[in-house]
């Protein structure tokens, strides 16, 4: 059964800064990884989407990364603002053929402060 | 071109009433899944449908818990008589048909904010 883990469950940080989220998980074979953004009270905007061959993705300041041997993401945010405020969660799509859904991740809770 | 749609965005049940939660997939998506957050935890796949077909409900309860996409109209996730562990957010995404298969990109609704008394 494949389990997402994401540290830290919380970060605190002051505006400008650089910071890195991780997320793991325990199969390997998956299919694709997506970070999202899900802002309080609101739906999830995704952010990035790795496919499995793939390294990284890079979109403005974000950047995830995927070493998929050993199970592991990253999401970059350069040059954090109080906008970038929000829980990240990052999601996994099993490789299997046929269908497939999307195993989640409790989430990073992120604020950048002024 | 509206995304996903869910209605009612908040809605409040007595315990042993039933609730009704609505999602209407983006135009052309055939493919409607349904996902819920506890407090403090992730979101949980609960159920996979495509036009007036389950396809996998592997991760809804077995009791109280249905859901439905018909050939007109919205998905409908249907909990009877609500206790007040079913408090969540439930959301719900939706994709386009896929000849290969529903790995295509999932777009999330909002969500309905569910609160049991």
């Amino acid at each position: 059964k494949q389990e997402v883990t994401q540290i830290p469950a919380a970060l605190s940080v002051p505006e400008g800064e650089n910071l890195v989220l991780n997320c793991s998980f325990t199969d390997s074979a998956i299919y694709n990884l997506q970070w999202f953004r899900q802002d309080p009270g609101k739906g999830l905007t995704s952010l990035l989407l790795i496919q499995s061959s793939q390294r990284e993705q890079t979109s403005g300041r974000l950047n995830a990364s995927l070493d998929k041997s050993s199970g592991r993401s990253t999401l970059y945010i350069a040059a954090s603002q109080p906008g970038d405020s929000a829980t990240y969660l990052c999601a996994v799509r099993k490789g299997n053929s046929g269908y497939s859904t999307l195993t989640f991740g409790k989430g990073t809770m992120l604020l950048v402060s002024p | 071109n509206a995304g996903v749609m869910q209605n009612p965005r908040h809605l409040v049940r007595r315990r042993g009433q039933e609730a009704r939660l609505r999602c209407s997939p983006m135009k052309g998506h055939s493919h409607v899944y349904w996902y819920r957050q506890l407090p403090e935890e992730g979101l949980k796949f609960m159920v996979y449908l495509q036009k007036e077909n389950i396809i996998d409900e592997s991760g809804m309860p077995k009791e109280r818990f249905s859901a439905e996409f018909p050939k007109e109209g919205p998905s409908i996730l249907r909990i009877q008589q609500v206790v007040r562990g079913d408090s969540a957010a439930y959301f719900c995404a939706s994709s386009p048909p896929s000849p290969g298969g529903g790995r295509e990109t999932q777009y999330f609704g909002p969500g309905t904010r569910l609160l049991v008394l």
